[in-house]
């Protein structure tokens, strides 16, 4: 049972390249979230799901896109890279939106050159 | 928008001995959710306890213990018997629907 799967784990990018980071989930849960951690600041939501086809902004949105393509799966999408961009990302799941703890994938590193 | 304060940068505590992390956070609700989270080196965030707001009882987990004080807004994590294995950051989490909130982390060191 794998919980929440991130690809990659690390990605190093030039200013002005896109990428997308993937996110897989087999808990059968319907809210999914984007969160970026920077040493100092915690973790900051950039995007979330409440069900398949639905998306929102929180609180550190520009920059990004998602795409919540099923039920298991949730992407985020950096469409011209910026330096600011270098973080650690999190996705993160939980069986529904107003309740109870968010299950964490394992980070994907990126670094903006 | 609510916040999450987490006062001490940096905690040490030797093995086996008790030490307890503060946080503080601001809302206006009534009706929401308080977490602890673990992040060892390994970069994985691991849920340690949770608390329910309506619950008056303080939540536990074996060795974690929280102090749940709703009017002062203060939700501390107390760790007993601190082992080798619990040097990690800790992060409070503050959810209420759709806003989690996380504060930026106390990095607890175990001194053998």
């Amino acid at each position: 049972n794998a919980g929440v799967t991130q690809t990659p784990k690390f990605q190093v990018l030039k200013t002005g390249q896109s990428m997308t980071l993937q996110c897989a989930q087999d808990m059968n849960h319907n809210s999914m979230y984007w969160y970026r951690q920077d040493p100092g600041m915690g973790l900051r939501l950039i995007y979330y799901s409440a069900s398949e086809g639905t998306t929102d902004k929180g609180e550190v949105p520009n920059g990004y896109n998602v795409s919540r393509l099923n039920k298991r799966e949730f992407s985020l999408r950096l469409e011209s890279a910026a330096p600011s961009q270098t973080s650690v990302y999190f996705c993160a799941t939980a069986r529904q939106m107003n309740t109870g703890e968010l299950f964490f994938g394992e980070g994907s590193r990126l670094t903006v050159l | 928008a609510q916040t999450v304060t987490q006062s001490q940068p940096e905690m040490s505590v030797q093995e086996a001995e008790t030490v307890t992390l503060s946080c503080t956070y601001d809302t206006s609700e009534s009706d929401y959710y308080l977490f602890w989270y673990k992040q060892p080196p390994s970069r994985q965030m691991i849920l340690v306890i949770r608390q329910e707001a309506y619950k008056q009882q303080n939540a536990t987990e074996n060795r974690f213990s929280v102090n749940f004080q709703k009017a002062a807004k203060s939700f501390s994590l107390k760790i007993s018997d601190s082992q080798l294995g619990d040097a990690a950051m800790y992060f409070c989490a503050y959810r209420r629907g759709n806003d989690m909130r996380f504060g930026a982390g106390t990095r607890l060191t175990v001194k053998p």
